[in-house]
């Protein structure tokens, strides 16, 4: 069974502009979160969303939105994009909400 | 203050010995996660513990939910553990705060 799916793998993007990542769940699994890591540091938590509905928001401005669909797949949306945006875009999917997380390969996303 | 504080930052290990990551957060927790980061990204979730001790393998990871502390144990570590280990806690409002991560390096 596939696991987490990410795409695009790679985006260059201008300040200014407009992003949306993607990612699919593990089959079966209904909880998508989404984070942000910057080269040298952490992942950062920016979404968690569950059955379709946002069950956690970290602190991330309101340029960051996401939504999760009917087939659990979810989309992260970043607009007027900063330089400071350029980072590794994590996707975790779960089970259920509170359960082991499993991690997509990530989109690296480079803003000039 | 990070909310997650990992030590050591780096950590250089010969084959075989064994090895202790701490993990100090100062957040109410649901669960507490470590996770492993290879080169190039890719992330897999190790443990994820809400009381006591978890064994997988040479892998053993204890939480001490009085002191806030966990710990991530490497027995007889192999080159292939090389990696960066990523402390996570989920707080009872349902966020996620990382540590920075400990880089370990095993030589054979």
């Amino acid at each position: 069974d596939a696991g987490v799916t990410q795409s695009p793998t790679h985006l260059i993007k201008t300040r200014g502009q407009h992003v949306t990542l993607r990612c699919s769940p593990i089959s079966g699994h209904k909880s998508v979160s989404w984070y942000q890591q910057v080269l040298g540091q952490g992942p950062q938590f920016i979404f968690q969303y569950y059955e379709k509905e946002e069950r956690g928001r970290g602190n991330f401005p309101d340029r960051f939105s996401a939504r999760q669909f009917p087939n659990y797949s979810s989309e992260l949306n970043v607009n007027a994009l900063l330089l400071g945006d350029s980072a590794l875009y994590l996707c975790a999917s779960s089970l259920v909400s509170l359960e082991t997380q499993y991690f997509g390969p990530g989109t690296r996303l480079l803003v000039l | 203050k990070n909310e997650v504080e990992q030590s050591p930052q780096n950590l250089t290990a010969q084959e075989g010995e064994f090895i202790t990551i701490n993990c100090s957060y100062s957040v109410g927790i649901s669960a507490l996660h470590w996770l492993q980061q290879h080169p190039g990204g890719g992330i897999v979730s190790l443990f994820m513990l809400s009381s006591g001790k978890k064994k997988h393998g040479r892998l053993i990871a204890t939480i001490n939910i009085q002191e806030k502390h966990s710990s991530l144990h490497i027995t007889a570590s192999h080159p292939r553990d090389s990696a960066v280990y990523i402390c996570a806690v989920r707080n009872t409002g349902n966020q996620f705060y990382f540590g920075t991560g400990t880089s370990l390096t095993v030589i054979p």
